[in-house]
């Protein structure tokens, strides 16, 4: 059982748009700001959005993040078959003083 | 570039203990916050540990008293020593770079995989 909240699975045909939640408490989301990796198996996870809703240099605009309250989410505009991965949220928690993640969404792109 | 590169993991019995090792290229891992993050099979992604770069260091309960998250400076390596290992710790086990209080790993190893098994 993840601290973070999310669904298991989003799909989504090419170029469409497709938007993950994640959902915390006020010892987490509603505290301290939410990233996003991206994690293909076999692989490192990759840093996709961080601090709510900056990108690394190299993650495409395609990519954007938000957060209101104690819930955020990751959306990804122009879906490739590229986009196929798994998603997690991640932020610190005061209660446990460690990162939490949320359980990961599997996207997958009909 | 910033690289980690991990090493140690392999096949364990139960009860016994096992060394990971993740080697810094490119940054200091003492002037930093670095963590250990596993992924059992078929799960999600789980921090392990922290060291802050002031030597701090913290522990998900799930493995508290029995890891323990080190490193030396002059190697520029992390370790994660695993002490009375269990079933459910087996993993692909990573070292990560992060921030004060933060969410943000922004440099991963590609991992090095923990089975605990009899």
């Amino acid at each position: 059982q993840s601290v973070l909240t999310q669904p298991p699975s989003a799909s989504g045909t090419p170029g469409q748009r497709v938007s993950i939640s994640c959902s915390g408490s006020s010892s987490n989301i509603g505290s301290y700001t939410v990233n996003w990796y991206q994690h293909l198996p076999g692989t490192a996870p990759k840093l996709l959005i961080y601090t709510n809703n900056q990108r690394p240099s190299g993650v495409p605009d395609r990519f954007s993040g938000s957060k209101s309250g104690t819930s955020a989410s990751l959306a990804i505009s122009g879906l490739q078959s590229d986009d196929e991965a798994d998603y997690f949220c991640a932020a610190w928690d005061d209660s446990l003083n460690g990162v939490v993640f949320g359980g990961g969404t599997k996207l997958t792109v009909l | 570039e910033m690289q980690l590169v991990e090493s140690g993991g392999g096949l364990i019995q139960p009860g016994g203990f096992l060394r990971l090792s993740c080697a810094a290229s490119g940054f200091t891992v003492s002037n930093n916050y670095m963590s250990w993050v596993r992924q059992a099979p078929g799960k999600g992604l789980e921090w392990v540990s922290i060291i802050y770069f002031g030597g701090s260091t913290y522990y998900a309960d799930s493995v508290k008293g029995r890891f323990t998250i080190s490193r030396d400076n002059s190697k520029n390596t992390l370790y994660l020593q695993m002490d009375s290992l269990r079933a459910e710790d087996t993993a692909m086990y990573y070292c990560a770079r992060g921030s004060f209080k933060s969410g943000l790993l922004d440099v991963w190893g590609q991992g090095t995989t923990v089975t605990v098994s009899s």
